[in-house]
């Protein structure tokens, strides 16, 4: 139990234009879905939290405007990287949160993104 | 804030050797306790986990005790293979979220 499916894996797009990225919790329901950012060869960093059905809560520096985070459902989250630039390249994770059963195990394979 | 400080690497090590990853954290609380691994190009894997004082998890020749009294959580195998090679990361449960280490890099030799 407690799997996350993140989609795509990879992306490859160009400049100026946005990607969105889902995740999805297969076999519970995440009140609460993290997003993290990675860059080559460092550690993951917490961009936003999300509770189903309201605003996210972005981490400081990370910019609202640009990546916007939709948690509609309880089963469902997305991050749309809104005119996206080279320096947006990244690995992006997803992991969703459903109670104490769920700490821990729950991340998404995760999504490289690159911009051209 | 709660955080965790592991050691830097990259680790290299030949097959067979003895791994330690060190990992010390700070937290206020009782927080759970996580090893990740990344293989290259690939997503997160949790490969074992503590929820309380004294819990030793363990996975595939891995091991690591939660030490409440010294704030750790380190990382051992017995014996390295190849296969191991990978990032491999310490983390800790703040409510539903993972605060991650910067990752130790492991290179194993054959």
């Amino acid at each position: 139990g407690a799997v996350v499916s993140q989609h795509p894996s990879r992306v490859i797009c160009k400049s100026g234009t946005s990607v969105k990225i889902e995740c999805r919790s297969l076999d519970f329901q995440a009140t609460t879905m993290f997003w993290y950012r990675q860059f080559p060869k460092q550690s993951l960093m917490l961009m936003a939290t999300s509770n189903e059905g309201s605003k996210a809560t972005y981490e400081q520096g990370v910019e609202k405007d640009k990546f916007l985070i939709n948690h509609a459902s309880l089963t469902l989250s997305t991050l749309t990287v809104t005119s996206a630039h080279p320096e947006d390249s990244s690995f992006y994770i997803c992991s969703a949160g459903g109670g104490a059963r769920t700490i821990g195990y729950t991340f998404g394979s995760g999504t490289r993104l690159t911009v051209v | 804030g709660n955080s965790v400080t592991q050691m830097e690497g990259p680790v290299t090590l030949s097959e067979e050797a003895f791994l330690t990853i060190n990992c010390t954290y700070t937290a206020t609380g009782y927080p759970s306790l996580f090893w990740y691994v990344q293989y290259p190009g690939e997503g997160l894997q949790l490969l074992l986990k503590a929820t309380k004082a004294d819990d030793k998890g363990s996975n595939k020749g891995f091991e690591a005790t939660y030490r409440k009294e010294t704030t750790s959580f380190h990382l051992e195998k017995g014996s390295v293979q190849v296969s191991d090679s990978a990032v491999y990361f310490c983390a800790l449960s703040e409510g539903d979220k993972i605060i991650f280490g910067k990752g130790t890099r492991l290179h194993i030799l054959p």
